[in-house]
């Protein structure tokens, strides 16, 4: 089983400010990371799946890097609004179709 | 409209009955999978089947068995073996491949076992 790290394990920011936070994964048999967003009552949702080392995908006000030579990536949230909050998980894979090592997740909470 | 369905939402159990949750897509995905989630617990894998009549167990498979005769469907059985049934169980698909694809996930089912 895959160690998969995310910190820190819940956050609450004001709104407007930025925000970000990390994923370690192991680096070796490494093929793609997914991010995922969780809202309470709702399906968790997918935003970026990230392959190449030094990719950076962008969606609105939320970005990610990769850095897959030391196993870690950032998700970014710039000017944070009420409706970012949720659980971000993260999860590497090794390829195809198999299933995801899923992060215990940050909890994001935004305070108006 | 194309998406992921499980039904029930809640469903609620005697402990040494078995349960079969079900989840249907209409999104002509190859690849289906089964998750569970306990308090303070990552998504953890339970079963995933790439093709139609083939799945493999995920990280936690013990006490739960699956099927996949159609395309469409992946039903769950959570079995009187299964020693801590009580979870919310999540159901996706994606595409298969070498690619990586995003997983869809359905709306998922509370089971509650007492």
């Amino acid at each position: 089983i895959l160690n998969v790290e995310q910190s820190p394990q819940s956050l609450h920011v004001q709104e407007g400010d930025s925000t970000n936070f990390t994923c370690s994964f192991p680096s070796s048999n490494f093929y793609a990371l997914h991010w995922y967003r969780w809202e309470t009552a709702k399906s968790p949702e997918a935003l970026f799946v990230m392959t190449l080392n030094g990719d950076e995908k962008k969606k609105g006000r939320i970005s990610a890097t990769l850095n897959t030579k030391e196993g870690y990536s950032y998700l970014y949230i710039k000017g944070s609004q009420p409706e970012d909050s949720a659980t971000y998980l993260c999860a590497p894979s090794g390829g195809g179709a198999d299933g995801l090592t899923f992060g215990k997740g940050t909890h994001l909470i935004i305070q108006p | 409209d194309g998406g992921i369905t499980q039904s029930p939402k809640y469903l609620f159990r005697k402990e040494g009955q078995n349960v079969t949750l079900s989840c249907e897509q209409n999104l002509n995905h190859d690849a289906m999978y089964w998750y569970r989630q306990d308090p303070g617990q990552g998504l953890r894998l339970i079963y995933y089947s790439q093709i139609v009549n083939d799945f493999q167990k995920g990280d936690i498979a013990e006490g739960y068995s699956v099927s996949r005769e159609k395309k469409e469907s992946f039903p769950l059985t959570v079995t009187s073996a299964q020693k801590n049934p009580t979870a919310f169980y999540l159901c996706a698909s994606s595409f298969s491949g070498v690619r990586n694809y995003e997983q869809y996930f359905g709306p998922g089912t509370r089971l509650t076992v007492t």
